[in-house]
């Protein structure tokens, strides 16, 4: 498997334009999880999914975010519209379980907001 | 929110040291901890999954126990080498459905 992908890598954007980012779980996985890492927070927990329905979403910070997983094998990240602090690296992860088995985490996209 | 401390926030080391750090995390509601490993400009990855109390997992040079009852793990680095300098999270799952991570312990291992 080629573990779970993520795109783009980088992502460079003005202030107000939407961004969308993209995961692609290891198949099997039943639970897709979306982080952010901030240099202030470390890494946060924002939304994650079971079985493409989203179980807890209260680390997602305000309404411009939102996140979507039409199928098993593809979610998404929305931030519409962007801001500056919303520059970080967002990861995507995928797992069997969320409590007893660990979570493959994808490259990250680091986004920057100018 | 939860409460998870991990120390020292950082630590030097020299290459052939053993060391260890913490993490401590309210132990109610507690279902597993987990423990990973990020290497700067990389991703984290996994070393152990933990359940029950009394729980000793080990991978290599690398070892972690678990205190369900008082709320705290922690993770041994035998003979530390430059390559384990990486960034240790813990994330404790609590009442199945919620889970954090920690802030890190940074460590840096001197050849």
């Amino acid at each position: 498997d080629a573990g779970v992908i993520q795109s783009p890598r980088h992502e460079v954007t003005e202030m107000g334009q939407e961004v969308t980012l993209r995961c692609k779980p290891i198949s099997g996985h039943d639970y897709l999880f979306w982080y952010r890492q901030t240099m202030m927070r470390g890494l946060e927990l924002l939304i994650y999914f079971n079985n493409n329905v989203p179980i807890d979403d209260s680390g997602m910070p305000e309404d411009r975010f939102s996140a979507k997983m039409p199928n098993a094998s593809f979610s998404t990240l929305k931030i519409q519209p962007s801001e500056p602090r919303d520059s970080a690296v967002y990861f995507c992860a995928s797992s069997l379980s969320v409590i007893d088995y660990e979570q493959y985490f994808g490259p990250g996209t680091r986004l920057t907001v100018t | 929110i939860l409460n998870v401390e991990q120390s020292p926030q950082s630590l030097h080391v020299q290459e052939g040291d053993s060391t260890n750090f913490t993490c401590s995390f309210p132990s109610s509601n507690f279902y597993a901890l987990h423990w990973y490993r990020w290497e700067t400009a990389k991703s984290p990855e996994a070393l152990f999954v933990m359940t029950l109390n009394g729980d000793e997992k080990k991978k290599g040079r690398i070892s972690a126990t678990l205190n369900t009852k008082e709320g705290y793990s922690y993770l041994y680095i035998k003979g530390s080498q430059p390559e384990d300098s990486a960034t240790y999270l813990c994330a404790p799952n609590r009442s199945g459905n919620q889970f954090y991570f920690g802030t890190g312990t940074s460590l840096t291992v001197i050849p």
